[in-house]
């Protein structure tokens, strides 16, 4: 099946800084989000990006599907962005199930 | 409110029984998932449902049944076959009319002893 690495595991900033997380898959893809997942587990959705380039607020994401990568851009970081970001896509491969396949994590942590 | 509820929140469960998590979506959405969530890591998917009385095993369905009755409901049981059943359960939905971006519940907190 696809496969989704995500870099780097784990990332610590100062409140105030940039970042850009980075998210490779193996195969080409019908969908592509990117979610952040809170304390309380819950996943918000940042992001449906299977391709192109979108901005909403400090976050923005470009998907290169040619490349086979997606980039999320986060500035001007705060306390408030801290948490897991997941990266995940479902294969054109698979058909039209759209099962997504979730790597492993970014764990952003944010100091004031 | 629309959305995706799952309940309990937390579930405690001696080794060897049977447990059912619920997930209701009032989204009208065709397509609903179950996944799994262990410390540490991505999720992974258990099981997976297009549309009402039609399921499919997902990348770890062993010692995991479900069912699709209704529209809005998608039941998880976890079986007393499953090796390692305390995790985090999440479950979501699609649209499925040309719309492929998924949405999570809130998620179930599984343990057992």
């Amino acid at each position: 099946g696809i496969q989704v690495e995500q870099s780097p595991p784990d990332l610590i900033l100062q409140e105030g800084a940039n970042s850009t997380l980075r998210c490779n898959f193996s195969d080409s893809v019908n969908n592509l989000q990117w979610f952040h997942q809170n304390p309380w587990g819950q996943l918000i959705n940042l992001f449906y990006i299977p391709s192109g380039t979108k901005q909403n607020g400090r976050l923005s994401a470009t998907t290169v599907a040619t490349e086979r990568y997606s980039l999320l851009y986060i500035s001007s970081s705060q306390t408030t962005d801290s948490g897991v970001y997941f990266c995940a896509v479902a294969s054109r491969s698979g058909g039209s199930n759209y099962k997504l396949t979730f790597g492993k994590g970014t764990l952003l942590t944010v100091n004031p | 409110d629309g959305g995706i509820t799952q309940s309990p929140k937390y579930l405690f469960r001696k080794e060897g029984q049977n447990v059912t998590l619920s997930c209701e979506q009032n989204l009208n959405h065709d397509a609903m998932y179950w996944y799994r969530q262990d410390p540490g890591q991505g999720l992974r998917l258990i099981y997976y449902s297009q549309i009402v009385n039609d399921f499919q095993k997902g990348d770890i369905a062993e010692g995991y049944s479900v069912s699709r009755e209704k529209k809005e409901s998608f039941p998880l049981t976890v079986t007393s076959a499953q090796k390692n059943p305390t995790a985090f359960y999440l479950c979501a939905s699609r649209s499925g009319t040309g719309l492929n971006e998924q949405y999570f519940g809130p998620g179930t907190r599984l343990t057992v002893t």
